[in-house]
């Protein structure tokens, strides 16, 4: 049973635009989301992240849009540029209510190209 | 700091074949993790750790173990390796508490399995 299903697989943007991934989970235990970057060869780096308390949460050209009541979560970069070409993944734990101490439940991914 | 460190980076094994990935953090980070990637699948938890000398299973645990000897070090063994094993391991640690729950990541060991 997947419990974080993302989407799109793959996306294409043109330079400027704004890409949109986005994000749904089934357990209701889940109360951190972060949104994690990955370049071919690399280890995942966290981009930006969310608790549910907050519908929104903005960092530079990063926002992460929140909706508990429909358990979705997605990612918006605005003003798309070539170097946020990578693979995407969401995620979520169970943070406090899990100890604390939770892995990370994550989505299958989405690859991002920004052409230019 | 040179955060979470992975050894090997690359490695081919046999089926049936053994070998020990090891995982080393300078950030004294009390939680550490395995996970596995594998193309269309994104990372599943393979076993984690709450701190030194304890550790437990993830998702996907079957065909691995773990040991967390040292609050710095958590390694990975595979006893006898199968080619669904074949993947890229990527350890990660965090602090301890609620604080904060980012997850730091290696760079990934790249393991193929013939």
């Amino acid at each position: 049973q997947q419990q974080v299903k993302q989407s799109p697989q793959s996306l294409i943007v043109q330079k400027g635009g704004i890409s949109i991934i986005n994000c749904a989970y089934e357990n209701t235990a889940f109360d951190y989301f972060p949104w994690y970057q990955q370049f071919p060869g690399k280890g995942p780096a966290l981009l930006i992240a969310i608790r549910p308390d907050v519908s929104e949460k903005k960092e530079g050209r990063f926002t992460i849009s929140f909706n508990k009541s429909a358990k979705q979560f997605s990612l918006h970069i605005m003003d798309s540029q070539p170097g946020d070409s990578a693979t995407y993944f969401c995620a979520a734990s169970k943070g406090r209510s899990g100890g604390g101490a939770d892995g990370l439940t994550f989505g299958k991914g989405t690859h991002l190209i920004i052409q230019p | 700091n040179a955060g979470v460190t992975q050894t090997p980076k690359f490695r081919v094994l046999k089926t049936g074949q053994s070998m020990t990935l090891l995982c080393a953090q300078d950030m004294n980070h009390e939680y550490m993790y395995w996970y596995r990637q594998d193309p269309g699948m994104g990372l599943r938890l393979i076993h984690y750790s709450v701190g030194e000398g304890t550790t437990a299973k993830g998702e996907v645990p079957d065909g691995y173990n773990v040991s967390r000897l040292k609050k710095q070090n958590f390694l990975l063994g595979l006893e006898s390796a199968a080619p669904s094993q074949t993947s890229v391991y990527f350890c990660a640690s965090r602090i301890l508490g609620t604080g904060g729950y980012e997850q730091y990541f290696g760079p990934g060991t790249r393991l193929t399995v013939t």
